[in-house]
């Protein structure tokens, strides 16, 4: 199993859904999470960092983490199609010292 | 936010050619920087991480006499590819993180063909 899990996609959606983006993880240790979008041939750019538990909101985006399932979320509301990217997951255990276990990223597409 | 700038951002070159690309931090100090590789449709893969004034710690499989780090200053780490050859060809990427957390702040990309 690896240690983190994420649907590579694509996801397609119209413009203006909701989008639920998910990865799951096997290493209890994880206690940092964040999320990352990378357009095409370009930097991965942060959008979420959470720690533990719980939810936090960003605009149209909220990230959600489930410890205890060991499964984090990202929502996006009112999707557009400039939100077409790749997702990245990220977590890792240790601030400062740990290095970040990525997911493989999910495609999403958002037409018009 | 933080800002990580990489140059070139993309660089073809002939098989047997050595190849420099920097990563700069443009606001803030980072004593730690990341080297990533992207194939195609494939995630971050960690090449090596690199410390101020310290030798890198390379990942497993990584050849640490064909990738040179060197992270000389707290804005700027540089990889260099010697020998490069077509099979190097890929997207490599920096990140810095900010001192005493996880968040890392990624450069654009280098896209690095080898004929």
């Amino acid at each position: 199993q690896k240690e983190v899990e994420q649907d590579p996609g694509p996801l397609s959606v119209p413009e203006g859904a909701i989008v639920s983006l998910n990865c799951t993880y096997s290493n209890s240790a994880f206690q940092y999470f964040m999320w990352y979008r990378q357009y095409s041939r370009k930097g991965p750019e942060l959008l979420m960092y959470t720690y533990s538990s719980g939810n936090k909101e960003d605009g149209r985006f909220t990230a959600q983490v489930d410890k205890s399932s060991k499964y984090i979320s990202l929502f996006i509301r009112d999707s557009q199609p400039s939100d077409s990217a790749t997702y990245l997951c990220a977590m890792s255990a240790i601030s400062g010292y740990s290095t970040l276990t990525f997911g493989k990223g999910t495609m999403l597409l958002v037409s018009p | 936010g933080a800002v990580v700038s990489q140059h070139p951002s993309w660089v073809i070159c002939k098989s047997g050619t050595s190849v420099k690309i920097e990563c700069r931090s443009l606001d803030f100090q980072a004593t730690t920087m990341f080297w990533y590789r992207q194939f195609p449709k494939q995630s971050l893969m960690l090449m090596a991480t690199s410390n101020e004034g310290s030798k890198a710690t390379y990942e497993q499989g990584v050849e640490k006499d064909k990738f040179l780090i060197n992270h000389a200053s707290l804005t700027l780490s540089t990889l260099t590819v010697t020998s490069a050859h077509p099979e190097d060809s890929s997207f490599y990427i920096c990140s810095a993180r900010v001192a005493d957390t996880d968040t890392q702040y990624f450069g654009p990309g280098t896209r690095l063909t080898v004929l």
